[in-house]
């Protein structure tokens, strides 16, 4: 069954440093998302990815974020200057519009956990 | 106040109990509700969608209720295997960004 997957598992990174999270979202999906969640708080929305653009962001996703899809497979979270706040999980999602998805239904990756020290 | 609102629980059950969770939102943009499961440390799995019509999926039932804003989920005959935090998430229109709860944990016991 296709699945949405994410590398590294777990990324452990200085302040001030950059990290990339990549991503492969299943392959016949059109959105692509992603989700932090710091632990013990609730998963939070970061931002969406659709032809090529961002199409939605939220309060958090400022300058210091960045999407892009580089070669038509991966979708990569860029941090440029990594806070001790930004250590969560993040998680990647992707979204079809017909056959296998059900309307809606966002499939999630398995995370990176990104520690910041 | 928070778009989705859950109570965080947690909820101790024994097996074979029958256990609900309720939420509310307060979102008009929310199109679209579900309810996931996350397992600790595992990302959020889709459990089912939820309707106004109600939806039953085996042992586990869902409600939507417009009028109120409110969302309930319903597990019969609980199993260890069910022991998780649920999530009841809104979908807000557009590019369809997914708003959650904080969750409802469930502990089930022997």
């Amino acid at each position: 069954e296709p699945e949405v997957t994410q590398t590294p598992s777990h990324q452990v990174t200085q302040m001030g440093q950059e990290v990339i999270l990549r991503c492969v979202p299943i392959s016949n999906h059109l959105y692509f998302y992603w989700y932090r969640q710091i632990l013990g708080q609730k998963v939070e929305f970061l931002v969406s990815f659709y032809n090529n653009e961002i199409s939605e962001k939220s309060e958090i996703f400022d300058d210091q974020f960045s999407v892009e899809r580089p070669d038509g497979s991966n979708f990569t979270l860029k941090i440029r200057s990594t806070k001790l706040e930004d250590s969560a999980m993040y998680f990647c999602a992707s979204r079809g519009t017909s056959g296998r998805s059900s309307y809606n239904e966002q499939f999630f990756g398995p995370g990176t956990r990104l520690t910041v020290l | 106040r928070k778009e989705v609102e859950q109570d965080p629980g947690p909820f101790n059950v024994p097996e074979g109990a029958t256990v609900a969770f309720n939420c509310t939102y307060s979102n008009s943009a929310s199109q679209s509700f579900f309810w996931y499961r996350q397992d600790c440390r595992k990302e959020p799995k889709l459990l089912m969608s939820v309707y106004s019509s109600g939806n039953e999926d085996g042992r586990f039932t869902a409600q939507l209720n417009r009028a109120s804003q409110y969302i309930s989920l319903l597990i019969r005959d609980s199993k260890l295997s069910d022991s998780a935090t649920y999530l009841c998430v809104g979908v807000n229109t557009g590019f369809q960004k997914l708003v959650f709860g904080t969750g409802t944990r469930l502990l089930v016991s022997p």
